[in-house]
């Protein structure tokens, strides 16, 4: 059974950095694209970034390049997000999602319950 | 950035109708396009790969058509757990994008 399980949120200030990860299991992880979806209260999807299964490709949404980081380690089937610079807008649940390949253009198969990260002072 | 236009917003019907949920791409996204169903408090879960091939335990009375930029899904006879929201997303191109959902609550 595929499983997804995020930690890492709470609340953070303005300006202030936060680290997600999601542990995987059920399935070979290297084998698999991951991805962020995020949403905020009360609003619909928004796609953050994905990884390759090797970890050798990413991208991201122009809106979160070079505030957020998605990596990923192998050897301990977990996926990871930096997040840096946050704002108020940033407050949302963030979710790890199993990509359908293991690159180019996935659909997302299987999804974490999510983390909340609140942005606020 | 390939835009999803979700239509109608919200759609209210009484349980055993049916329902048809429309997705709008701004560009061709061939078949490269996919539906999930979010409810409260739960994360979303794939429905529909493919533009109409169902995923895994998905009932047969969800039913999804279309190609390039224009999308249907389709629920038959609504059962008491089909409300929800629902999201289209395009995995054709990067960024990858989704609508904007379509709530589908109790009449």
């Amino acid at each position: 059974e595929v499983q997804l399980l995020e930690s890492g949120g709470g609340l953070v200030q303005p300006g202030g950095s936060l680290s997600l990860s999601c542990a995987a299991s059920g399935f070979t992880f290297r084998n698999y694209a991951m991805t962020w979806v995020r949403q905020a209260p009360g609003k619909g999807l928004e796609w953050v970034s994905i990884i390759s299964g090797s970890g050798d490709n990413t991208y991201y949404t122009d809106s979160m390049k070079g505030r957020f980081t998605i990596s990923r380690d192998n050897s301990k089937n977990t996926l990871y997000l930096q997040l840096n610079s946050l704002g108020a807008d940033d407050t949302a649940v963030y979710y790890c999602a199993k990509g359908s390949s293991s690159w180019y253009f996935p659909y997302f198969d299987y999804w974490g319950q999510g983390a909340l990260v609140t942005v606020s002072s | 950035e390939i835009v999803l236009t979700q239509s109608p917003a919200t759609l209210s019907v009484s349980p055993g109708e049916g329902a048809t949920l429309s997705c709008r791409a701004s560009q061709s996204v061939n078949r490269n396009f996919a539906w999930y169903q979010q409810k409260p408090g739960q994360a979303p879960r794939l429905l529909i790969y493919g533009a109409s091939t169902g995923a895994t335990g998905i009932p047969a009375r969800f039913v999804a058509s279309g190609s390039g930029t224009e999308f249907t899904l389709t629920i038959t006879s609504l059962q008491s757990e089909d409300f929800a929201v629902y999201y289209c997303q395009q995995y054709n191109n990067w960024p990858l994008t989704f609508g904007g959902g379509t709530k589908v609550e109790i009449k």
